[in-house]
């Protein structure tokens, strides 16, 4: 049981806007970074989001992050077929701790 | 451009061992810590240790210490997971991860490597 909380699952249609939330505590979200990482179907997990809400290069702005208090949130807008895929978040707290993920499916 | 590429999984019975390695290119390796983190089947990411670029300090999660030995060969851009005491529930694809000392900041992952312990 991670404490980060994010729901299970989590759907949209192509073009609509959905938000992924992970929940924490003042001792985790609170006072540390959050980031988020994407898996896609059978690969290795990517860096979508760091430092709350900076996107690497080569990400597209549809993703956005934010953080505000203990919780944390990534928003993708403008959803396609190819966002498809597993999200977590993750912060530092003596080591690194994930959310439990969020399966995103696009309808 | 950063690759990382684990090798070293496979099969392994219950209470043997295992090393994995991952050897690194496109960055400077020297200067950089590192991290081990693995999924177990259909299951979400679990950190398992880290090892820092100057200082050699190593750390682990507390369902690997005292089993895994993190270290990493600066002359050869390659980091290792020595697995000892093996256990049906280390089962996972294990992926190395340039970055995760000090941070949640995991800025390149590898393909990942699968450790099956069955008997």
């Amino acid at each position: 049981q991670s404490v980060l909380t994010q729901p299970p699952s989590a759907s949209g249609t192509p073009g609509q806007r959905v938000t992924i939330s992970c929940s924490g505590s003042s001792s985790n979200i609170g006072s540390n970074n959050v980031y988020w990482y994407q898996q896609l179907p059978g690969t290795a997990p990517k860096l979508l989001i760091y430092r709350n809400d900076q996107r690497p290069s080569g990400v597209p702005d549809r993703f956005s992050g934010s953080k505000s208090g203990t919780s944390a949130s990534l928003a993708i807008s403008g959803l396609r077929s190819e966002d498809e895929a597993n999200y977590f978040c993750a912060i530092w707290d003596d080591s690194v701790v994930f959310g439990g993920g969020t399966k995103l499916t696009v309808l | 451009e950063v690759q990382l590429l684990e090798s070293g999984g496979g099969l392994v019975r219950p209470g043997g061992s295992l090393r994995l390695s991952c050897a690194a290119s496109g960055f400077s390796f020297s200067t950089y810590g590192m991290s081990w983190v693995r999924q177990a089947p259909g299951k979400g990411l679990e950190w398992v240790s880290a090892i820092s670029a100057y200082s050699g300090s190593t750390y682990y999660a507390d369902s690997v210490k005292g089993r895994f030995t993190i270290s990493r060969d600066n002359s050869k851009n390659t980091l290792y997971l020595q697995m000892n005491s093996l256990r049906a529930e280390d089962t996972a694809v294990y992926y190395c991860a340039k970055g995760g000392t000090g941070s949640a900041l995991l800025e390149y992952w590898g393909q990942g490597t699968l450790v099956p312990v069955s008997s």
